[in-house]
């Protein structure tokens, strides 16, 4: 069972609006989550980073949330835009190396 | 360039052929790491680098599949006598210790026919 779900699978937002993406883990020891964009055909890009006593972090119109008693992340786009139509990874550090686990990832369809 | 960088970006082979991808990390990371990635799905992991070391291979890495990383730099993905199931995003990643900057290449996309 993949130690990383993510929330919904896929969706489609219209320009200017807000979305909300979810992120759930039981991956233990915990040590940092990550929120990745991932253009179609490229590498994910990083897009926030939070460790276990940080509960927001922002990156423009991207901010994360982290719950880590929950063990719960949650990625809101404000005001999106036609670029922001991507794939979102959630990604869990965790370990003796710090192996990360990967979320499937939510698909984000921006439309005019 | 200082980012992760991938060579090809795309390689189309027939079934049965061998094919190498090369992966250029960051220079000052010491951490390497292959990912295979298919359509609508995340990545997953295929083998971890520190330094020249091998330290870990992950099960779907078959006894098709090598990968070095000689000098502790760069390092080479072969697939032997590939399979249409190879056909995915081949990504590499660097970083400098477990917690710090994770930094993905583009990748390299594979086709098999």
């Amino acid at each position: 069972k993949n130690q990383v779900e993510q929330s919904p699978q896929s969706l489609i937002i219209l320009e200017g609006k807000n979305c909300t993406l979810q992120c759930n883990y039981t991956v233990s020891p915990f040590s940092n989550l990550r929120w990745y964009k991932q253009d179609t055909g490229r590498g994910p890009v990083s897009l926030t980073i939070m460790t276990f006593s940080e509960n927001t972090k922002s990156n423009g119109r991207y901010t994360a949330t982290l719950d880590a008693d929950t063990k719960q992340s949650s990625l809101h786009i404000t005001a999106s835009q036609l670029s922001d139509s991507a794939s979102y990874i959630c990604v869990v550090s965790g370990g003796s190396w710090g192996k990360f686990q990967f979320g499937a990832g939510t698909q984000v369809v921006v439309t005019p | 360039d200082t980012g992760v960088s991938q060579d090809p970006r795309h390689k189309i082979t027939k079934r049965g052929q061998n094919v190498t991808f090369r992966c250029d990390p960051i220079s000052e990371h010491n951490r390497l790491y292959w990912y295979r990635q298919t359509l609508g799905q995340g990545p997953e992991f295929l083998t971890y680098f520190q330094n020249e070391a091998q330290l870990e291979k992950s099960r779907l890495l078959s006894d098709r599949f090598s990968a070095e990383r000689p000098k502790g730099s760069f390092s080479t993905l072969e697939i032997q006598r590939t399979e249409q199931g190879d056909s995915a995003m081949y990504l590499c990643a660097s970083s400098w210790g477990p917690d710090t900057g994770y930094t993905f290449g583009s990748g390299t996309r594979l086709t098999v026919v």
